[in-house]
């Protein structure tokens, strides 16, 4: 299976700073990468697939990055409501895998 | 607008089968050349993706590490796809999800999760 690694596993920012997230592959996936955002309780929304498209609906302060193994989730100006935990996914290979997920707590 | 809805028990007893259901609304299970997956999260944990069916039930692909416990089936006349995992144990305490992979670009599918059930909460406990 390809590992999927995420860092940081938390942060913790204020309202209007930009936040970066990075995903790591344990092999190369060109760019078959997606984000989700997960809200307590709620199921995962994707936000960002083949590794830089915006999905339909996400505002444009999410952005993505990368290709091969490296990849980075950039959200330009932090607000409230993206208090969340965002995860990685792979889907270069079978099975897909996520990465263990980045908390990002609000200031 | 799709919809995706678990059910299912919301306990089940260790060595026994676990089986949910998830049921269409919105569209058929039938339409179009997707797939149709189940993804299950740990208390507190990451997503682990446990396998999918293919749209016309001709083909099914598993998680290594549950392939022998899991079979994932359609039923086009209910438009309802299920899950069953046998043997279970407390390891498979999780909340389960129902997801399509639907995102298209040319004419590939990318393999991202597009929509998603609400989740159910499954127990093993005696």
């Amino acid at each position: 299976d390809i590992q999927m690694t995420q860092s940081p596993s938390s942060l913790s920012a204020f309202v209007g700073d930009r936040v970066t997230i990075t995903c790591r592959a344990s092999q190369s996936i060109s760019t078959y990468l997606n984000w989700y955002q997960q809200k307590p309780g709620k199921a995962p929304n994707l936000l960002i697939y083949a590794a830089s498209t915006l999905h339909s609906g996400v505002p444009s302060r999410f952005s993505g990055s990368g290709s091969g193994a490296d990849f980075t989730l950039t959200i330009s100006s932090l607000q409230p409501e993206d208090f969340a935990t965002y995860y990685c996914q792979q889907s270069y290979d079978t099975p897909p895998t996520f990465g263990g997920g980045t908390k990002v707590e609000i200031k | 607008q799709l919809q995706l809805q678990e059910s299912g028990p919301g306990l089940v007893k260790p060595s026994e089968t676990l089986s949910l259901t998830c049921t269409v609304s919105g569209g058929s299970i039938t339409r179009s050349s997707y797939y149709w997956d189940w993804i299950r999260q740990p208390p507190g944990k990451g997503l682990e993706w446990i396998g999918s069916v293919y749209y016309i039930g001709t083909t099914t692909h598993y998680n290594p590490s549950l392939k022998s416990r899991v079979t994932i089936s359609l039923d086009t006349s209910k438009n309802q796809f299920s899950l069953m995992l046998s043997s279970v144990t407390a390891a498979d305490t999780a909340v389960y999800y129902c997801a399509r992979p639907g995102i298209w670009s040319g004419h590939s599918e990318v393999g991202a999760f597009d929509i998603w059930g609400q989740g159910t909460m499954v127990t093993v406990s005696s």
